[in-house]
């Protein structure tokens, strides 16, 4: 059972390209997550998803997009890299009652430089 | 809107005792959601232990329980007997009902105390 996979663990882009962190949870969750983690925070929402097709904006969605094709997949593209979006980014999902929390995957370190 | 406040940034204890992390939060919502996080140095973020705001009794978790004074707004976790592999970063965190109702939401997180158990 390997729970939230995400790929790659570490990135350094250069300002202006663009990449996609893979996300991929074997649990059948409905919802699904992405957090940014900067340094000395807590962690934010950049986007969530409650089910194939279905996306919305959390609390810091500028320079990011996401799509929900499968349940099993949510990627979170960066177009233009810009130096703010150094950070850990963690993907997460849940079955879809607050009971059984968030499961987490072990998240991506990403530098632009 | 929603806030969390963990007003210690770094604690220690010695292995074997007991240590109290501090967590205020705020909201004008009657019925959410709070948690502790565990984040050791691997980055894993560990769900260390919930409480449904509507319920009075703390919850526990073997060493691990919470005081939730739901008036005062606060939330402090308690690990008793402690050891070297809680060390770790831990957050504090409120669930906000999303925008889609249900009973999901998401987790707004203080910026975290750094707990180091020493032998």
């Amino acid at each position: 059972n390997a729970g939230v996979t995400q790929t790659p663990k570490f990135r350094i882009l250069k300002i202006g390209q663009s990449m996609t962190l893979q996300c991929t949870q074997d649990m059948n969750h409905n919802y699904m997550y992405w957090y940014r983690q900067d340094p000395g925070m807590g962690l934010k929402l950049i986007y969530y998803s409650v089910g194939a097709g279905i996306t919305d904006k959390g609390e810091v969605p500028n320079g990011y997009n996401v799509s929900r094709s499968t349940t099993e997949d949510f990627p979170l593209r960066l177009e233009l890299a810009a130096p703010s979006q150094t950070s850990v980014y963690f993907c997460a999902s849940s079955y879809g009652t607050v009971n059984y929390g968030y499961t987490f995957g072990s998240g991506t370190r990403l530098t632009v430089v | 809107a929603q806030t969390v406040t963990q007003s210690q940034p770094e604690m220690s204890v010695q292995e074997a005792e007991t240590v109290t992390l501090s967590c205020t939060y705020d909201t004008s919502e009657s019925n959410y959601y709070l948690f502790w996080y565990k984040q050791p140095p691997s980055r894993q973020m560990i769900l260390v232990i919930r409480q449904e705001a509507y319920k009075q009794q703390n919850a526990t978790e073997n060493r691990f329980s919470v005081n939730f004074q739901k008036a005062a707004k606060s939330f402090s976790l308690k690990i008793s007997d402690s050891q070297l592999g809680d060390t770790a970063m831990y957050f504090c965190a409120f669930m906000k009902l999303l925008n889609y109702g249900g009973s999901q939401g998401n987790l707004i997180f203080g910026k975290g105390t750094k707990l180091s158990v020493k032998p």
